[in-house]
This record gives structure tokens, C-alpha cells and sequence, in this order.
């Protein structure tokens, strides 16, 4: 059974620094990896998604890279905002079939505290 | 409004009640997911769909039904509600199976007393 972990479970930094996010996962053999965030109360927003295939994906000041042979993903955020303070969920699609196909495997996420 | 949608956003039942809660999503994605979120759980699945009429079990199924006649529509229903249903309850939907982003709803507080 995959399991997904993100160790710290939380963090918190000055703003303006850079940090990496990470995350693992215990079985390589995954469809794709999708980070979210999630604020307080509300629900999860994807952030970005990375196939198989990909090393990497950008999107603004954020940048995701895939090792899927070392089962490890990280999520750079660049000069942090106060704005970028929320839970940060990563979740994979495992490669084998059976109950729950296709369905996203979640880590529990790292509470992210950006300090002004 | 374009995109998911769930309703209510937060409900207080008593044991023993009969919910339903809603999920409506706009893109005629194919996939569509509940998921629960607890303390020290994190997301699980309860159950999936990958079209009309097509419903799977997925981790923790065990009291909830599920019912898909239109693409649009995913409700959930607890049948029997017990407190160990307290949760909140995630919505989401993707277009294909895989590659492609899973996008939830705001998510809905159930209360169970």
C-alpha cells in the first residue's frame, strides 16, 4: 500500500526567505504527483501537477521536482510571503489497479507559518 | 458559477439521521471523489466514480452510500449517522484518470451529536 509522508509537519520562516517542502512516498511506481495548499476552513487548491515523465513543473515563484526512483518530491517556494502561509498537502496517484483506482494518496501535509 | 460545489457547507445532525450531502461540478469531468478529512487521518477516500452510474468503495466506505445518474451531480449519503461520521467532507473531480488535475470543492462541516 503507498504511503505518503511530509516531514516537518510544520515550519515557519521570515519572510522573504526561500524554502523546500518535502515530501516521499513509499512505492515509485505512481501515475503523477499533485501538490495543494489549503487554507484554514477551506479547501484544497491545486498548485501544481507533475506526471510521470516530468522532472519538474514552475509556476510563479513556486517549483516542483519529481524523483521517482528515490520516491521523493520538493516544492521550492521563492522569497515567501506572509500570503504563502497555509498547509501544504502533496498526494500521488499510485500505478496499480484495485480498489480506489486512480484515487489520490495524500501525506498529511507541513503547516507552513510565514512571519512578516 | 464554473467549477465544484458542495452544500451545505455545514450541517448538525443527530445519531441515527438520515444526510445527504452535495457535490456539483461544471466541467463534465469524468472522475469524481469524496474524500474525508480528520486529525491525524489526513484525507481518505470514501468513495469514486469514473462516469455516470459507475461507483467504486474506496478506503473507508463503511456507511455511506453513494449515487451518480447525471455526470454533474456526486451525492453522498450517510444513512445512519454516527458520531464517528464527524468530519469534514471534501468533493473533487478530475477530467481522466490520470495527468490530469484533481480539483475539490470548499468542503462541507459535518456535525454529528
Amino acid at each position: 500500500k503507498q504511503e505518503v509522508t511530509q516531514i516537518p509537519a510544520a515550519l515557519s520562516v521570515p519572510e522573504g526567505e526561500n524554502l523546500v517542502l518535502n515530501c516521499s512516498f513509499t512505492d515509485s511506481a505512481i501515475y503523477n504527483l499533485q501538490w495543494f495548499r489549503q487554507d484554514p476552513g477551506k479547501g484544497l487548491t491545486s498548485l501544481l501537477l507533475i506526471q510521470s515523465s516530468q522532472r519538474e513543473q514552475t509556476s510563479g515563484r513556486l517549483n516542483a521536482s519529481l524523483d521517482k526512483s528515490s520516491g521523493r518530491s520538493t516544492l521550492y517556494i521563492a522569497a515567501s510571503q506572509p500570503g504563502d502561509s497555509a498547509t501544504y498537502l502533496c498526494a500521488v496517484i499510485p500505478s496499480y489497479s484495485g480498489a480506489g483506482s486512480y484515487q489520490l494518496t495524500f501525506g498529511k501535509g507541513t503547516k507552513l507559518s510565514v512571519i512578516p | 458559477d464554473a467549477g465544484i460545489t458542495q452544500s451545505p457547507r455545514y450541517k448538525i445532525t443527530e445519531t441515527g439521521r438520515q444526510v445527504t450531502l452535495m457535490c456539483h461540478q461544471t466541467w463534465s469531468h469524468s472522475y469524481m471523489f469524496w474524500y474525508r478529512q480528520d486529525l491525524g487521518h489526513g484525507l481518505r477516500l470514501i468513495y469514486y466514480s469514473a462516469a455516470a452510474d459507475i461507483t467504486d468503495k474506496g478506503e473507508v466506505p463503511d456507511g455511506y452510500v453513494v449515487s451518480r445518474s447525471k455526470t454533474e451531480n456526486f451525492p453522498l449519503t450517510l444513512e445512519s449517522a454516527t458520531r464517528s461520521q464527524t468530519s469534514v467532507y471534501f468533493c473533487a473531480s478530475k477530467l481522466r484518470e490520470v495527468n490530469t488535475e484533481a480539483f475539490f470543492g470548499q468542503g462541507t462541516r459535518l456535525t454529528v451529536v
